[in-house]
């Protein structure tokens, strides 16, 4: 079946600090990622739309200076937090759309992002 | 009200057990995907489905669009299907997906 990475699958920095989270999808082309953050016992939140060649769409409320999305390519996306603190500490997962007209999305295995 | 409404939030049965967790939606939706987060924090998808029932193993899902409601269906359950169960739709009529809060399953022994 069809796969997505995430590259750190945890990670843990100081406050202050920029860590870049890769989402890859092995064996399709995506044309769309979207990204999503999980606080504990909470559900996923949809942060932001990545489409591939275009500017990232930002839900309500998710700052896009802090949170940079670069889909460069067809197979990846990279999801930038920017001067992390303690509260953006969380599970950072992605998904990849296959192609145009699908409503299947698959998931990546998740990040894991601890900020001192 | 959540769009995306899911039941029970938290489940425990013994092995062997058949399992039944609902999920409820308040709009007209194209797909309704079904998720599996194991403890670890890794989302597997289960299931996608727009009518009708799926099966796959010992996963049964069904969807009623008419009534707006799914269910997902443990037949034989077992200690490693214990995880969070996540029902999530396309709620803006675009691949954007809202999710229900999930049903954390205990399965024990």
């Amino acid at each position: 079946g069809a796969v997505v990475s995430q590259h750190p699958s945890w990670v843990i920095c100081k406050s202050g600090t920029s860590v870049k989270i890769e989402c890859r999808s092995l064996d399709f082309q995506a044309t769309t990622m979207f990204w999503y953050r999980q606080f504990p016992k909470q559900s996923l939140m949809l942060m932001a739309t990545s489409n591939e060649g275009s500017k990232a769409t930002y839900e309500q409320g998710v700052e896009k200076d802090k949170f940079l999305i670069n889909h460069a390519s067809l197979t990846l996306s990279t999801l930038t937090v920017t001067s992390a603190h303690p509260e953006d500490s969380s599970f950072y997962i992605c998904s990849a759309v296959p192609g145009l007209f699908t409503d299947t999305q698959y998931f990546g295995p998740g990040t894991r992002l601890t900020v001192l | 009200k959540n769009e995306v409404e899911q039941s029970p939030q938290n489940l425990t049965a013994q092995e062997g057990e058949f399992i039944t967790i609902n999920c409820s939606y308040s709009v007209g939706i194209s797909a309704l995907h079904w998720l599996q987060q194991h403890p670890g924090g890794g989302i597997v998808s289960l299931f996608m489905l727009s009518s009708g029932k799926k099966k796959h193993g010992r996963l049964i899902a069904t969807i009623n669009i008419q009534e707006k409601h799914s269910s997902l269906h443990i037949t034989a359950s077992h200690p490693r299907d214990s995880a969070v169960y996540i029902c999530a739709v396309p709620i803006f009529g675009n691949e954007k997906l809202t999710f229900g809060t999930g049903t954390r399953l205990t399965i024990i022994p």
